[in-house]
């Protein structure tokens, strides 16, 4: 079964803590990706990847980085937390090519930053 | 990226089918049509996609309009696991690596037993 886990279910931080939030996929996918959602805004992209090193920004990357050194693996850095950016964190990874691979996506992390 | 529109909310009696509508007036002709659902306190998961032929899989069925500026999620019986938001979206199959979902706001679909 295709499995993309996350480190935490929920967090709790302080304003400006250096946060780490990691993903990992076990379907040697290329593409992965970080979301934030938020009551009423959806889902919005942070960052993807779509190869190892190599990061592209989303809609609203401010306020974070990424990080992949491995293929399975893609974190997300908030590098001083801030409470806007209390919110659920979903990390998703596709095959690679055409724009038509599906999404898998982990259960989510949900960030509290006090 | 084109947009699409979703009703907020739907409800639907436990057994019986559901369409859920979305319209997407400004589709390109390279648009796919994808369909993704999230069930409470999880991730979205795929259900479904479509260019211009109606589609079907065990999951549900997707209907698209003969001009491609309306789609219809069908759920053939729903079930009570099937009350989740239900999210219509586009993807330009020209978009290669950059293969990133919009999101709106979706429809919530409740099930009544």
């Amino acid at each position: 079964d295709v499995k993309v886990t996350q480190s935490s279910r929920y967090l709790v931080k302080r304003t400006g803590e250096k946060v780490f939030l990691e993903c990992v996929q076990d379907m040697d996918h290329e593409n992965m990706f970080w979301y934030r959602q938020d009551p009423g805004l959806g889902l919005r992209l942070i960052y993807f990847s779509y190869d190892v090193k190599m990061k592209e920004k989303g809609d609203i990357p401010e306020g974070y980085s990424v990080s992949r050194e491995k293929k399975e693996r893609f974190s997300l850095i908030l590098e001083s937390a801030s409470t806007n950016q209390t919110s659920m964190y979903l990390c998703a990874s596709s095959k690679g090519g055409t724009s038509n691979y599906e999404q898998y996506f982990g259960p989510g992390t949900r960030l509290t930053v006090t | 990226d084109a947009k699409t529109t979703q009703p907020n909310s739907m409800e639907s009696n436990e057994e019986e089918p559901v369409h859920l509508p979305c319209n997407h007036s400004t589709i390109s002709g390279t648009d796919y049509i994808h369909w993704y659902r999230q069930l409470p306190s999880q991730g979205p998961e795929y259900v479904i996609h479509g260019l211009t032929s109606n589609v079907n899989n065990r999951m549900a069925s997707l209907a698209i309009a003969e001009d491609r500026k309306s789609s219809t999620l069908i759920l053939h019986r729903a079930t009570l696991r099937d009350a989740a938001v239900y999210y219509c979206i586009l993807r330009d199959r020209k978009s290669g690596a950059t293969n990133k979902l919009i999101f709106g706001t979706g429809t919530l679909l409740a099930v009544q037993p």
